[in-house]
């Protein structure tokens, strides 16, 4: 089975602050793709960044970036110096390389951003 | 249109009778998915097409739920006799695949269902 566990269900930063939101997963596959995705009020998902289980490496994109970490299964995402256009609900997914390429989401994390 | 287009954006129902909920997903993407998200509940994977492949349905709540994809573009998902419990906003998704690795999921609006 698996599953996506974000344990902050809401947080609130004051603009250029850093926040960080949690991402745990649990599966039995060896091999695997994790994600995150935006949803702005608007509704529409936007998709962030895609990780292969085999790459370790940080990523850095602008003020974001994603640390994956296999020996914790955790895929957290840092926001540096937040801005009130950050404030969305954010959710990480797995999506599993064989089978039907069936997302499971995480509950979501939504993040306000305080001017 | 270049993005996932859903239709209707907004329906409104009374228990009991049938929707359905329509999804055209991106030119030349032959995967498409169905999610349903409720307040507070995160996304919840629904049925998922590829190609001609049978779909995977096995996150269909009940059997008041289908959906099909007609000529491997266009999908309709269909409630039937539909319960307040399945007020939800609907969203369906599509991808490419390449080279047998799934790309990342292109979502619609979604169509919010209420259940009166």
């Amino acid at each position: 089975a698996q599953k996506v566990t974000q344990a902050q269900t809401e947080i609130s930063v004051v603009e250029k602050e850093d926040v960080t939101l949690d991402c745990v997963y649990e599966t039995r596959d060896t091999t695997y793709y994790l994600f995150w995705y935006k949803q702005p009020p608007s509704g529409e998902l936007v998709f962030l960044i895609r990780r292969n289980s085999f790459d370790e490496q940080n990523e850095i994109s602008g003020r974001y970036s994603w640390n994956f970490q296999k020996s914790t299964s955790s895929f957290n995402f840092t926001i540096t110096a937040s801005q009130v256009v950050d404030s969305a609900v954010y959710f990480c997914a797995l999506l599993r390389r064989a089978g039907s390429y069936q997302l499971t989401f995480g509950k979501g994390t939504k993040l306000s951003v305080i001017p | 249109g270049a993005g996932v287009s859903q239709s209707p954006s907004n329906k409104v129902t009374e228990k009991g009778k049938d929707v359905e909920l329509r999804c055209d997903p991106i030119s030349g993407h032959t995967a498409l998915y169905w999610y349903r998200q409720s307040l507070g509940q995160g996304l919840e994977f629904l049925i998922y097409f590829q190609g001609n492949s049978a779909p995977d349905k096995s996150g269909l709540p009940s059997d008041r739920f289908s959906a099909e994809r007609t000529g491997g573009s266009v999908s309709t998902l269909t409630i039937q006799r539909t319960q307040q419990e399945d007020s939800a906003v609907y969203l369906c998704a599509s991808s490419s695949t390449s080279g047998g690795v799934a790309g990342e999921l292109f979502f619609g609006e979604g169509s919010r269902l209420t259940v009166l």
